[in-house]
This record gives structure tokens, C-alpha cells and sequence, in this order.
């Protein structure tokens, strides 16, 4: 099993562009969560997932969409790169709501 | 807002020593979970104690919780240089969701 797959691994992004970070899970884990990670801030929930086609905000959801098409695929798209999304993204997967996560490996972004 | 934050916020303790990290919360919770995150990486889940427990042992950690004081405490035992990393505390909010909020870490230095 590959766990959860992030890509890319890092990006540069000039401010107002828009880019799609993937992440995959090969767990058939119903719950996934995107995770921003900023120095001194610890991890803010993004958005989330309890399964296929069903989404909601977490703590700092602005700036951010997802989807959910199917239950491995859970992509972040940012709408309009901002450079207060400079950050280290990770996406996480896990099986019920009693169980603990699966980090990917993150992706570093940095908007200039 | 997070709903976890770790105290001390960094510890540097000798190889073979104890390294007590502790984590308070804000509202009631469904469980509690610890994560070590080496640096540059994904955090890694560690051990995951319910509301209904006190204390929980896996290996060389040993987690408490105090649902009265809304807080937790991890206890790494005879520490290794190897268990030089930042861990954080990740708490449900008692909802139903899989939302899970992470404190801003403790940092952890074994010097060998």
C-alpha cells in the first residue's frame, strides 16, 4: 500500500495563479481532511471529508475549494494563490471517526 | 481557534531521561490522539485514548487523560535520540465529524 500520495512535493506559485494540489489514498478510508501548516500555528483544518461527495469547512477554509468524486481522490484547489497561502500542506485519510490518521508527506507551497 | 495547545512549547532532556508533554483543551471531546512529527516530514500517529479512559500505554508512551481538566499528558520513557521530533495533541471538539484540531506542538531534543 502506497498510504496517502501527495503531489506535488513543492511549488512556486506567482499571486493569482490557481493550481490543484492531489492527494490519494489507497486505504478505502471514508475520512479525509487537507491540513495547513505554518511555523508557530501548529496545523489549521482546511476543509474535510466523511466520504464520497460530501465536503465541509474546517478552520480557515477561504481562499480554498475540494471535491470528493470518489474515495480515494481528495484535491485542494486554490482559487486565486495568495502569498498568506505560503505554507506546507498535508493531507490526511482514516478509516472512521475512532481512528487516527494517515499523513501524507506534504506539499510546500510558496506564493510569491 | 485550535482546541488543543501543548505545554512546553520546546524540551531538551539527556538520552535515557523522561520527557513529560502535556496538552489542554477547550471543549468536551470523543477522544484525544497523540502525533510525532520528524522534521520535514508527516506526522505520524502515535496512540489514541477515548473519553472514557484515564490512561493508555503503548510501548515506551504512556498517555493520561483528565476529562475534568480538559487535558492530556504524554509521557516518552527512557528517551532515545531517535525521539527527537515535535508532537502534538489532536482533539475531536466531541463532535461527530472527523474533525480533527492539532495544537502548535511541543518540540523534543534527546541529546545522546
Amino acid at each position: 500500500n502506497a498510504g496517502v500520495t501527495q503531489t506535488p512535493k513543492f511549488q512556486v506559485l506567482k499571486t493569482g495563479q490557481s493550481m490543484t494540489l492531489q492527494c490519494a489514498q489507497d486505504m478505502n478510508h471514508e475520512y479525509m481532511s487537507w491540513y495547513r501548516q505554518d511555523p508557530g500555528m501548529g496545523l489549521r483544518l482546511i476543509h474535510y471529508s466523511v466520504g464520497a461527495g460530501i465536503t465541509d469547512q474546517g478552520e480557515v477554509p477561504n481562499g480554498y475549494n475540494v471535491s470528493r468524486s470518489t474515495t480515494e481522490d481528495f484535491p485542494l484547489r486554490l482559487l486565486s494563490a495568495a502569498p498568506s497561502q505560503t505554507s506546507v500542506y498535508f493531507c490526511a485519510s482514516s478509516y472512521s471517526t475512532a481512528g487516527g490518521y494517515t499523513f501524507g508527506s506534504g506539499t510546500r507551497l510558496t506564493v510569491v | 481557534s485550535q482546541q488543543g495547545e501543548e505545554d512546553p512549547q520546546a524540551l531538551s532532556i539527556q538520552e535515557g531521561e523522561n520527557a513529560t508533554m502535556n496538552c489542554s483543551y477547550k471543549t468536551s471531546i470523543n477522544n484525544l490522539q497523540w502525533y510525532r512529527q520528524n522534521s520535514g516530514r508527516g506526522l505520524v500517529h502515535l496512540i489514541l485514548i477515548r473519553s472514557n479512559e484515564r490512561e493508555k500505554h503503548s510501548g515506551r508512551l504512556r498517555v493520561t487523560l483528565d476529562t475534568s481538566k480538559k487535558s492530556s499528558s504524554l509521557l516518552i520513557t527512557a528517551s532515545r535520540a531517535a525521539d527527537t521530533a515535535s508532537y502534538f495533541c489532536a482533539t475531536d471538539a466531541g463532535n461527530t465529524g472527523n474533525q480533527f484540531y492539532f495544537g502548535t506542538g511541543t518540540s523534543l531534543t534527546v541529546i545522546p
